[in-house]
């Protein structure tokens, strides 16, 4: 998936602990979005940042805080981590209203 | 709010033999449907989208959906399948301003020889 370059691939925590995922495109796009993707349900929103300096929560943004840090990069932070955040995370961008979303390859997170 | 249906969380068929996959969705206004298809370990790579025009849309792989406004609907179908479409599909719509994508659950796809 060129345009959009998720960090780490994988990731393995502790109940508690804290990280940082991160996001970055080289597409261009004004707007930026997190999704966790669990079995059975689908891609649901985290948060989303229409564009440079604004964002805003999706359907599930309790436990995680956002920073759309510049254009390209948009990162995704769990301040204390829950079992319950164990999943693998999406970042996708889109160039426009109405237009397709891009995806990364994910990341990958279990806290244990 | 709008909203996805895929009525079927896995459908098994065998290779060259067609396959349906069924998303239903729920709006009152305009429409923009995706379909989307994710590979074991790979992140959702777009198979086709209707916008406006044409109520058949063709994508990628030989993939081929088509809108019904009447039936709500926006089937994703494929007249012969190869062992390689085994993958998961997502249906998709955008709701709100046009800046949310809203998926439905998820077909798994497993193609047998």
């Amino acid at each position: 998936n060129a345009g959009v370059t998720q960090t780490p691939k994988f990731q393995v925590l502790k109940t508690g602990q804290s990280m940082t995922l991160q996001c970055a495109q080289d597409m261009n796009h004004n707007s930026m979005y997190w999704y966790r993707q669990d079995p059975g349900m689908g891609l649901r929103l985290i948060y989303y940042s229409a564009s440079e300096g604004t964002t805003d929560k999706g359907e599930v943004p309790n436990g995680y805080n956002v920073s759309r840090l510049n254009k390209r990069e948009f990162s995704l932070r769990l301040e204390s981590a829950a079992p319950s955040q164990t999943s693998v995370y999406f970042c996708a961008i889109t160039g426009g209203y109405w237009q397709p979303q891009h995806f990364g390859d994910g990341t990958r997170l279990s806290i244990l | 709010a709008q909203s996805v249906t895929q009525l079927d969380s896995q459908v098994p068929v065998f290779e060259e033999a067609p396959v349906e996959l069924r998303c239903n969705y729920s709006s009152s206004v305009s429409v923009y449907l995706f379909w989307y298809v994710q590979y074991p370990n790979q992140g959702l790579q777009l198979l086709l989208k209707y916008l406006s025009g044409s109520t058949l849309v063709k994508g990628i792989n030989g993939f081929e959906a088509e809108f019904n406004k009447s039936q709500t609907s926006f089937h994703l179908r494929k007249p012969s399948v190869h062992i390689s479409d085994t993958a998961e599909y997502f249906c998709a719509v955008y709701t709100g301003g046009g800046n949310k994508l809203t998926f439905g659950t998820g077909t798994q796809l497993k193609v047998e020889l």
